[in-house]
């Protein structure tokens, strides 16, 4: 099957640090690109849609300015999380669109102190 | 419009037995209704998927049953294994264009040995 991978696994920063997380296809190019966020025991929030070359679609209550995507080719989109704080620790998925099919990557966990 | 409910959110079965998880959704455009599994600190995985030409579709142990006239979708496990306890997903999107995935609530399914 497809294969999305993420980088890093888990990280843990000093509140008020960026954090970039990547979110790569390994065997395919996927035109979309979506990031989700999840707290414990609940479903996946859809943060953005990213297309490769323009600009992301943020779900409502997202901030732009706070979670900066980026989508610069067929297999990679990176989130930057600015300014990070303690309410914006969670898990961070990604997941590739080929087709109607969506592949998520493994997850990363942030903890910022 | 846009929602898909599923149930239970919770579900024990013996190992051997059958675990059935139901989806319902509202947005008669949707073309594409797949079921992810996830463990913890991992990220979704593709179970099985299901379009709406057909009823249903059998991915060894895991079963889909459509009803298109009722708007329902459901996973089967069959001979349920103790591997099996994770957390199910349903969704539900339009297969054309960079369409969203409508996500289920989950359902955290422990299978007792």
């Amino acid at each position: 099957g497809a294969v999305v991978s993420q980088h890093p696994s888990r990280v843990i920063c000093k509140s008020g640090t960026s954090v970039k997380i990547e979110c790569r296809s390994l065997d395919f190019q996927a035109t979309t690109m979506f990031w989700y966020r999840q707290f414990p025991k609940q479903s996946l929030m859809l943060m953005a849609t990213s297309n490769e070359g323009s600009k992301a679609t943020y779900e409502q209550g997202v901030e732009k300015d706070k979670f900066l995507i980026n989508h610069a080719s067929l297999t990679l989109s990176t989130l930057t999380v600015t300014s990070a704080h303690p309410e914006d620790s969670s898990f961070y998925i990604c997941s590739a669109r080929t087709g109607a099919v969506c592949y998520f990557g493994p997850g990363t966990r942030l903890l910022v102190l | 419009q846009q929602q898909v409910k599923q149930s239970p959110q919770s579900l024990i079965v013996q190992k051997g037995g059958i675990s059935i998880i139901n989806c319902a959704y509202e947005n008669t455009a949707f073309d594409y209704f797949p079921w992810y599994q996830q463990f913890p600190g991992k990220g979704p995985a593709l179970l099985i998927a299901i379009r709406p030409d057909v009823s249903e579709k059998k991915e060894g142990r895991f079963t889909i049953s459509f009803n298109k006239s009722a708007k329902q979708f459901s996973l089967h496990i069959m001979d349920s294994q103790p591997g099996d306890s994770a957390t199910y997903f349903c969704a539900a999107s339009l297969s054309q264009g960079a369409q969203k995935l409508v996500f289920g609530q989950g359902t955290r399914l422990t299978i007792n040995p």
